[in-house]
């Protein structure tokens, strides 16, 4: 069975980078596709990106001048990588597999979320 | 972007009782569309994917239908495990796009 974990700090300055990483188990990051998504207070979500089986990515272009997607596959990990942050970035980050049953946009595995708080 | 527009945003309900909850789309998303369920401080969970196909393991009183720009989420008899927020999710085109989610909560 996948399971996937986020992990980082949960407090984050304003103007500083925030970096998550998800560790991934049960499955092979080589496979499919691997995204962030993310909840803001008063729930609302956006999806923010993915990384390939290959290592390519795609990414919201509301974020595209800020965000970055890697991996580590001698991990099974990934990660999110979001620069310049504001009180905005406030929000629930997950991560979750992505391109079930070859459809790229069908999440079924997503992690259990990390709360970041952007604040001074 | 393509917008999502999920009504009703809360529900409150019976057990037993018929549920259905919309999303309308601001362009064809061509069936594209997924339901999630989310329970407080879990994971979302799919429940249909592609407007009609129901997640390994989700039980049947769960349904999906629509096309072309509405799209429906139906719970047949709603069972106090239901309780939760549910959101669409469209995946025709990038970046996804998701509706701002239905609270479901018991009469």
């Amino acid at each position: 069975e996948v399971q996937l974990q986020e992990s980082g700090p949960g407090l984050v300055k304003p103007s500083q980078s925030l970096s998550l990483t998800c560790s991934v188990t049960g499955y092979s990051i080589t496979s499919n596709y691997w995204g962030w998504i993310r909840k803001f207070p008063g729930n609302k979500m956006e999806w923010m990106g993915y990384i390939s089986y290959s290592g390519s990515t795609s990414y919201n272009p509301s974020l595209k001048s800020r965000i970055s997607i890697t991996r580590d596959t001698s991990k099974n990990q990934f990660f999110l990588q979001l620069n310049s942050v504001t009180t905005e970035d406030t929000a629930t980050y997950y991560c979750a597999r992505d391109g079930t049953y070859y459809y790229v946009g069908v999440m079924d595995a997503w992690g259990q979320g990390a709360s970041v708080t952007v604040s001074s | 972007d393509i917008q999502m527009t999920q009504s009703p945003s809360f529900l409150s309900a019976s057990v037993g009782d018929r549920v259905t909850i919309n999303c309308k789309a601001s362009q064809n998303i061509n069936k594209y569309l997924d339901w999630y369920q989310q329970k407080h401080g879990e994971a979302p969970k799919l429940l249909i994917y592609n407007t009609n196909n129901l997640q390994t393991g989700i039980p049947s009183r769960f349904s999906g239908s629509g096309s072309g720009t509405d799209y429906t989420l139906t719970i047949s008899s709603l069972q106090p495990e239901d309780v939760a927020t549910y959101f669409c999710l469209q995946h025709s085109s990038r970046p996804y796009t998701f509706g701002a989610g239905t609270k479901l909560e018991l009469k």
